[in-house]
């Protein structure tokens, strides 16, 4: 499709176990962000790719969190041990580079359910 | 870090009525970003501002980027219905991948 696509878009697991967020950004697109809202909240960021190398991991919350990016497309990012504050909606959003003339166009998020 | 401290947290208005919503921020941005998000789907960029003191209109929606570039503010002139969602503005730095963003102004419009 033409736009950020993220999978899958509910995900609902038992804490203790891990989960992995997929996004397929626009095509041709080399900056890739995730982001996490908190209901009724802004939006966090989590980290941004450049290719698969990422600059900025400063908004991951914990060692548990991480992210990958494969082939300067793909992105997955990956809760280990899952929490039951780790619920949230994941956006992931992409843009042509990573400079501050290039609006961030986002998926539809994964929504995350801890029980 | 950096915060933007966006405002109102919500607004509920008639249809026909205009609307107006800005956001502060602590620091510099080189660009201001304003965002829509319906329930479900994530946030649809609106207007992208990159000069200080740029106004920039999309239709019924115009945005400013504030002289201090501390600043902006989204105006929504004649509300429908469907303008109803939650509208977020954002920050970028020049060579820092990550917007910042605003909690949020939820607008409600009452036909």
């Amino acid at each position: 499709g033409a736009g950020v696509s993220q999978s899958p878009s509910n995900k609902v697991t038992e804490k203790g176990k891990d989960v992995e967020l997929r996004c397929d950004p626009i095509s041709g697109h080399t900056a890739l962000y995730w982001y996490r809202q908190s209901l009724g909240q802004g939006l966090e960021f989590l980290i941004y790719f450049q290719g698969n190398s990422a600059p900025d991991k400063s908004g991951l919350p914990s060692d548990r969190f991480s992210a990958e990016r494969t082939g300067g497309s793909v992105s997955t990012l990956t809760i280990q041990r899952t929490q039951q504050e780790d619920s949230a909606v994941y956006l992931c959003a992409s843009s042509r580079t990573p400079g501050s003339n290039q609006p961030q166009h986002f998926g539809d998020g994964t929504r995350l359910s801890i029980l | 870090g950096q915060q933007l401290n966006q405002s109102p947290q919500s607004m509920f208005i008639q249809e026909g009525e205009d609307v107006s919503m800005n956001c502060t921020s602590s620091s510099i941005f080189n660009t201001w970003l304003w965002y829509k998000q319906e329930p479900g789907e994530g946030p649809v960029l609106l207007i992208a501002l990159y000069k200080a003191g740029e106004l920039t209109s999309n239709g019924r929606l115009t945005a400013q980027f504030g002289i201090t570039r501390k600043d902006s503010f989204l105006n929504i002139s004649a509300s429908i219905p469907s303008d109803v969602g939650i509208y977020f503005c954002a920050g970028q730095d020049t060579n820092a991948g990550k917007s910042t963003f605003g909690d949020g102004t939820t607008l409600t419009v009452k036909p």
